[in-house]
């Protein structure tokens, strides 16, 4: 059964700082892997989707990198803002036809950038 | 272009009573996902249409849960009766199916409360 884990589970940065979050999965075979922004009472945004033949992504001031071996992804934001302050959640794609076919998500790392 | 959209917004029902949610996916897209969001957690799979036939339903519990996507469009998610632990939020996703880029977009969810 496919896990998805994140670290930390909240995390409070200065603004202007560079920060890392973590994701990690049990089972390796999967097809694709998505983050996503979820502002208080709202639903998701996606941020950045990887494939599962590609090793990283990015857009603005995120890049998100993925080693399907190790069961591990990052999401880097640089130059972190207030703005930036919501909850982030990696989901990985199982695969595809089936029951496989769905997003399994992590429980998210909870950001407060303070200005 | 819009987004996947859900009404209404918030919900607050007496429990027992039955409640109905509507998602109108992002043009095109073929599958449609209903999850749910409990606090703190990352959603969970209820449902998965492919056009209009359910492919997944096994996380569905079947005794109050139902859910149609008539002509492979809107889709409605219905609790009946509701139970107090049923409070939780109710997303709506779609995606395009036969692709390799199968990105999943969110709407911003209907938040149920059961008193």
């Amino acid at each position: 059964k496919q896990e998805v884990t994140q670290i930390p589970a909240a995390l409070s940065v200065p603004e202007g700082e560079n920060l890392v979050l973590n994701c990690s999965f049990t089972d390796s075979a999967i097809y694709n892997l998505q983050w996503f922004r979820q502002d208080p009472g709202k639903g998701l945004t996606s941020l950045l989707l990887i494939q599962s033949s590609q090793r990283e992504q990015t857009s603005g001031r995120l890049n998100a990198s993925l080693d399907k071996s190790s069961g591990r992804s990052t999401l880097y934001i640089a130059a972190s803002q207030p703005g930036d302050s919501a909850t982030y959640l990696c989901a990985v794609f199982r695969g595809y036809g089936g029951a496989t076919n769905k997003l399994i998500f992590g429980t998210g790392t909870l950001l407060a950038v303070q200005p | 272009e819009a987004g996947v959209v859900q009404s209404p917004r918030y919900k607050i029902i007496e429990k027992k009573q039955p409640v109905a949610f509507w998602c109108n996916p992002i043009s095109g897209h073929n599958t449609l996902y209903w999850y749910r969001q409990n606090l703190g957690q990352g959603p969970e799979l209820l449902i998965r249409y492919e056009n209009e036939e359910a492919v997944d339903d096994s996380q569905l519990p079947k005794d109050r849960f139902s859910a149609e996507r008539l002509k492979g469009v809107d889709s409605t998610l219905k609790i009946q009766p509701a139970e107090l632990g049923d409070s939780a939020v109710y997303l709506c996703a779609s995606s395009s199916s036969g692709h390799q880029n199968t990105e999943a977009f969110f709407g911003q969810g209907t938040r149920l409360t059961v008193v």
